[in-house]
């Protein structure tokens, strides 16, 4: 299976500053037969379903606000959010779907400082 | 809009079996695979199998295999995921989640949207 890993696994940011998350896959995520990374984000408040950020590693889902952006290919991916906002306070995940079982990293839950 | 809502939460004995329900709306129901995924206390995620919401067609994580079953009663738009031998372990959030591409032309390679709300389940003596 693919082990995917966060880090931090939990951050503090200043309203306003930027909060920036890693995750690694101990494989390439990346397809060669059509050049995408299977790779989506996503965002989970308690009490609420996980909400779907990101998938194909950078394709930002309709109604996610612009300051939030996924980067990356093959192993190493990253999730920004360029000015925190009180309503990003969550716990982010990653999620890899290109080789079965689908696997998650273990979560980075980001806080106000 | 597609959305997943799941059965309250539960406590159950050790060797005892649970089910939990993941009713869905807003989406043509037997169009779409649902998987399910738990979260143990201080772990990450751990996907368990889905299955095919038209056809009924399941497929497992190996690791339980032997315990879990999954169902759909397509006049409720209602899948259903029983754990049976429960151990302390099982304590943990259960997920159902939908495979957002059509059954028809799915890979299953994909990323899951919607999720339910999560059912705590509680093994507890």
């Amino acid at each position: 299976d693919i082990v995917m890993t966060q880090s931090p696994d939990s951050l503090a940011v200043a309203l306003g500053e930027r909060a920036t998350i890693t995750c690694k896959s101990s494989q390439s995520v990346l397809s060669s037969s059509n050049n995408k990374n299977y790779l989506a984000w996503y965002q989970h408040k308690p009490g609420q379903p996980p909400k779907l950020l990101f998938y194909w590693a950078s394709t930002r889902e309709s109604g996610v606000p612009d300051r939030f952006s996924g980067s990356g290919s093959g192993t190493d991916f990253t999730l920004t959010i360029s000015s925190l906002q009180a309503a990003d306070v969550a716990v982010y995940f990653c999620h890899q779907y290109y080789s079965p079982p689908p696997t998650f990293g273990q979560g980075t839950k980001v806080e106000i400082k | 809009q597609a959305q997943l809502v799941q059965s309250g939460a539960e406590v159950k004995r050790p060797g005892a079996s649970v089910k939990v329900s993941c009713k869905a709306s807003g989406y043509i129901f037997p169009g779409y695979y649902i998987s399910w995924v738990r979260q143990a206390p201080g772990q990450g995620l751990e996907w368990m199998g889905w299955i095919n919401a038209n056809t009924g067609a399941t497929k497992f994580e190996q690791k339980f295999q032997d315990r879990v079953t999954m169902t759909r009663d397509t006049s409720n738009n209602t899948v259903y995921m029983e754990l049976s031998g429960l151990r302390f372990d099982d304590t943990a959030v259960y997920y159902c989640a939908r495979d957002p591409i059509p059954a028809t032309v799915t890979s299953l390679r994909n990323w899951f949207d919607p999720w339910g709300q999560g059912t705590l389940v509680t093994v507890s003596s």
